[in-house]
């Protein structure tokens, strides 16, 4: 089975500093996702990626910037975390048509 | 444009009620990808169904049955006897033909009550 690991699954940070949320997948996928949960909007694209290297703005990228270095990791990056940015994060995987394979999530606090 | 729509923010059935949730989409796209997937307290988001825009046969798979109607752009999902681990939120999912992005729709919360 597809694995996707996020690294964190509760982070408290301070307003204004900068976070790393990290994303694995073992199974080669090409494409990656991240998303934010919040309550009554449902799941909101961040940002994507489609190979190494590329990425994609989703619908609400504004203060978040990623990487996509190797196939397997992509980052999320909080350039300067907001009380706005407390939040769910869901990362996923897919091949293709497939559907996506998602990691447990990471519960962010900005205080 | 791709939407789908979810109306059922909450509901809450008592053990052994079968329940319908549903969801109802919209795109211009002759090719394309219906999914469920289920989210327990626990968060990670579990891929429940697929569907193709051509195949609109209704699926069984135990208690769980999904009815995929073009003629009203709805993929309902349908849990028969309920029980209290299928306490989650539910998301139904679209995606276009390239199947390189999703569009959820905003999830509905499934309390089983015992």
């Amino acid at each position: 089975d597809v694995k996707v690991t996020q690294s964190s699954r509760y982070l408290v940070k301070r307003t204004g500093e900068k976070v790393f949320l990290e994303c694995v997948q073992d199974m080669d996928h090409e494409n990656m996702f991240w998303y934010r949960q919040d309550p009554g909007l449902g799941l909101r694209l961040i940002y994507f990626s489609y190979d190494v290297k590329m990425k994609e703005k989703g619908d609400i990228p504004e203060g978040y910037s990623v990487s996509r270095e190797k196939k397997e990791r992509f980052s999320l990056i909080l350039e300067s975390a907001s009380t706005n940015q407390t939040s769910m994060y869901l990362c996923a995987s897919s091949m293709t048509v497939w559907g996506y394979t998602f990691g447990s999530g990471t519960r962010l606090t900005v205080v | 444009a791709q939407k789908v729509t979810q109306a059922q923010t909450e509901i809450s059935v008592v053990e052994k009620e079968d329940v319908t949730l549903d969801c109802v989409y919209e795109t211009r796209d002759t090719t394309y990808y219906l999914f469920w997937y289920k989210q327990p307290p626990s968060g990670e988001l579990v891929f429940l169904i697929r569907r193709n825009s051509f195949d609109e046969q209704n699926e069984i798979s135990g208690r769980y049955s999904w009815n995929f109607q073009k003629s009203t752009s709805s993929f309902n999902f349908t849990i028969t006897a309920s029980q209290v681990v299928d306490s989650a939120v539910y998301f139904c999912a679209l995606s276009e033909d390239t199947g390189n992005q999703f569009y959820f729709g905003t999830g509905t919360s499934l309390t089983v009550i015992p």
